[in-house]
């Protein structure tokens, strides 16, 4: 177990809502990066925070936020739905940005 | 952006026989190359990294090999074992945490 926990494991939506998924990094771990995985392949980052900012961000929109807080817990928002926001959204948590991100298990969302 | 392409897509051995996975990456700057095994139902879990000052690393019946000219890097296991089926992610960053994944290899380890 890497010692980082996401909550929900699983979560159905429809198109437009909004959603909030959450993630609990390690004691310690500074950084926080967001990912989504789809369905048969590989993650794509999402964005990164480091003590509570956004510290880079990929091909993702505007509608793709985010939170970190100081209790080492952090969240994942994404505003108006999209049926191809299905995913499984990934966490992964480190003591810095140069060293060793360990993952949660994951969130799978379901647009409908 | 950094673009890993990641091959073979599944691979079957038979358990004690050895795996390649080969990777290639776009962006020669480029520095860190983790690799992840995902099992059904968990996250990826880091198996092994190098970095680009390094051109081969082994930990036990795991190595891990990067050619910077050719940008292109590789993991073996050997004696494999049933336990080592799953999903294998390549990755290379620029920065140590925009980790750019491949697609997966879904390795099978047959008894």
């Amino acid at each position: 177990e890497t010692g980082v926990t996401q909550s929900p494991t699983h979560l159905i939506k429809t198109r437009g809502q909004q959603v909030t998924l959450r993630c609990s990094s390690q004691s310690g771990h500074n950084t926080v990066s967001w990912y989504q995985q789809a369905l048969g392949q590989g993650p794509q980052f999402i964005f990164q925070y480091y003590r509570e900012e956004e510290n880079g961000r990929g091909n993702f929109p505007p509608r793709f936020s985010g939170l970190q807080f100081p209790n080492y817990s952090s969240e994942l928002n994404v505003n108006a739905l999209e049926l191809d926001d299905s995913a499984l959204y990934l966490c992964a948590s480190g003591e810095d940005s140069y060293n060793e991100q360990f993952f949660g298990p994951g969130t799978r969302l379901t647009v409908l | 952006g950094e673009n890993v392409e990641q091959h073979p897509s599944t691979l079957s051995v038979q358990e004690g026989d050895s795996a390649v996975i080969k990777c290639t990456y776009s962006d020669s700057a480029s520095n860190y190359f983790p690799w992840y095994k995902q099992e059904l139902g968990k996250g990826p879990q880091l198996i092994i990294d190098i970095r680009s000052n390094v051109g081969e690393k082994k930990d036990q019946r795991i190595a891990v090999t990067l050619n910077k000219t050719a940008k292109h890097f590789s993991l073996h296991i050997t004696e494999t074992q049933p336990e080592d089926s799953a999903v294998y992610f390549c990755a290379a960053s620029m920065n140590g945490y925009a980790l750019n994944f491949g697609k997966g290899t879904s390795l099978l380890v047959t008894p």
